[in-house]
């Protein structure tokens, strides 16, 4: 079993829907949760950074880790065509304080 | 602000030659330095990483090396390229324990 698992998608969606992107984990350990976002040809650029269970907002998108079912979740309010693109998952893992443990990442298309 | 360089952003070799890729980092100091590939379609794969000037830990053993000759500086490196080293080779820098890592834009290596 992976230790971060996320559905690589694509998921296609109309513009202005609520994206919801999910990753689930193995470790009750894991901490610290990040998502990436990811344009083709590009380095992935960090979106949110959760510690720990709860929501985090920031515009229109909100993080949630619930760590009781050891799943976590990015929702993207009023999605927009500019919002096309990779979207990763990442927990800083427990046996190293210097690797994060990525999932594989969700291709996310928004159609105008 | 800090700031991530990796170059060249494309490159084309020949099987059996050699490589170098460099990676920068400007704005902070003593940070954590990562090198990942990207295979098409898929998560990162980390390849090595660095906590200090001269130390380097290697996640997959190959034929590709990696130094750190400089506090801000990371480079990769192979004496004689494979096929299969064929992707996505991304720069990133991080700090400290399970702290969220940031990407440079990579480079697209193919061989021929």
């Amino acid at each position: 079993q992976k230790e971060v698992e996320q559905d690589p998608g694509p998921l296609s969606v109309p513009e202005g829907a609520i994206v919801s992107l999910n990753c689930t984990y193995s470790n009750s350990a894991f901490q610290y949760f990040m998502w990436y976002r990811q344009y083709s040809r590009k380095g992935p650029e960090l979106l949110m950074y959760t510690y720990s269970s709860g929501n985090k907002e920031d515009g229109r998108f909100t993080a949630q880790v619930d760590k009781s079912s050891k799943y976590i979740s990015l929702f993207i309010r009023d999605s927009q065509p500019s919002d096309s693109a990779t979207y990763l998952c990442a927990t800083g893992g427990s046996h190293s304080n210097y690797q994060l443990i990525w999932g594989a990442g969700t291709k996310l298309i928004i159609k105008p | 602000s800090q700031t991530i360089h990796q170059w060249p952003a494309t490159l084309v070799q020949p099987v059996g030659s050699p490589l170098s890729l460099e990676c920068t980092v400007e704005g902070t100091s003593n940070p954590n330095l990562y090198w990942y590939r990207q295979a098409a379609g898929r998560g990162l794969q980390l390849l090595f990483y660095s906590v200090g000037i001269g130390q380097i830990s290697s996640e997959v053993p190959q034929n590709l090396s990696a130094s750190r000759p400089q506090d801000r500086q990371f480079i990769l490196s192979s004496k004689k390229l494979l096929l299969s080293d064929s992707g996505f080779y991304l720069c990133a820098w991080g700090r400290g324990s399970n702290q969220p890592q940031h990407f440079g834009d990579g480079t697209r290596l193919s061989i021929l």
